[in-house]
């Protein structure tokens, strides 16, 4: 079966960096999505990855490890609208979206 | 600049009712999905459509029927509800590869009693 892990839930200080890890197990790779979700409403586009590396967008950043299965996602200088959830996808051989659960990030004072 | 437009945000229906949930682009793009998201669970690919006129099954189809007469609409069909289709229904529509990057509507909240 296709299968994508992240954590549940983070928590991280305001200003500080945190790594949103998420590994994946899918028929095929098309590329890998992060998006964004506040609470009540709809994800949003974060960032696109289908070559191994790092892609940089801002205080966000995603990298990519295809061989591994595995990508984060890292958000420098935490502010408080940063509390979300994030949410893996990965595009398999059908150029179908597998979504992860999403990692619901709380972001302390 | 309305996007993705999803009408009606939310809906309280009884068993075996029936209903329509609207979603309506403005971006002129060609891919039309419905998602159902659940607590704890990703998104859940309902139905899709990569074009006026077409039609495709999803993840988790059964119970639901949709239609795309019109590029910018995508409606999805409840025809007999039932408590399991209690969700959060959100549509979504993109322009393509290479990215393919979805663009969301506000959602649906839909309980089913």
């Amino acid at each position: 079966g296709q299968n994508i892990d992240q954590p549940t839930e983070m928590t991280a200080t305001e200003g500080a960096i945190v790594q949103i890890n998420c590994t994946y197990q899918t028929s095929g790779f098309n590329g890998l999505f992060w998006y964004q979700q506040h609470a009540g409403e709809a994800p949003t586009f974060l960032s696109y990855n289908v070559l191994d590396g790092l892609e940089e967008k801002g205080r966000f950043s995603s990298f990519l490890s295809r061989s591994k299965g595995y990508s984060y996602l890292l958000l420098k200088e935490l502010q408080m609208k940063d509390s979300a959830s994030y949410l893996c996808a990965v595009r398999d051989s059908n150029y179908q979206l597998i979504w992860g659960a999403g990692t619901k990030l709380i972001i302390k004072p | 600049n309305a996007g993705v437009t999803q009408t009606p945000k939310f809906r309280v229906l009884k068993t075996g009712q029936s209903m329509t949930l609207l979603c309506a682009q403005d971006m002129n793009h060609e891919y039309m999905y419905w998602y159902r998201q659940d607590p704890g669970m990703g998104l859940r690919l309902i139905h899709y459509s990569v074009g006026e006129g077409t039609t495709a099954k999803g993840e988790v189809p059964d119970g639901y029927n949709v239609s795309r007469l019109k590029k910018q609409n995508f409606l999805l069909g409840l025809e007999s509800a039932a408590p399991s289709q209690t969700s959060v229904y959100f549509c979504a529509s993109a322009n393509g590869l290479p990215t393919g990057e979805l663009f969301f509507g506000e959602g649906s909240r839909l309980t089913v009693l």
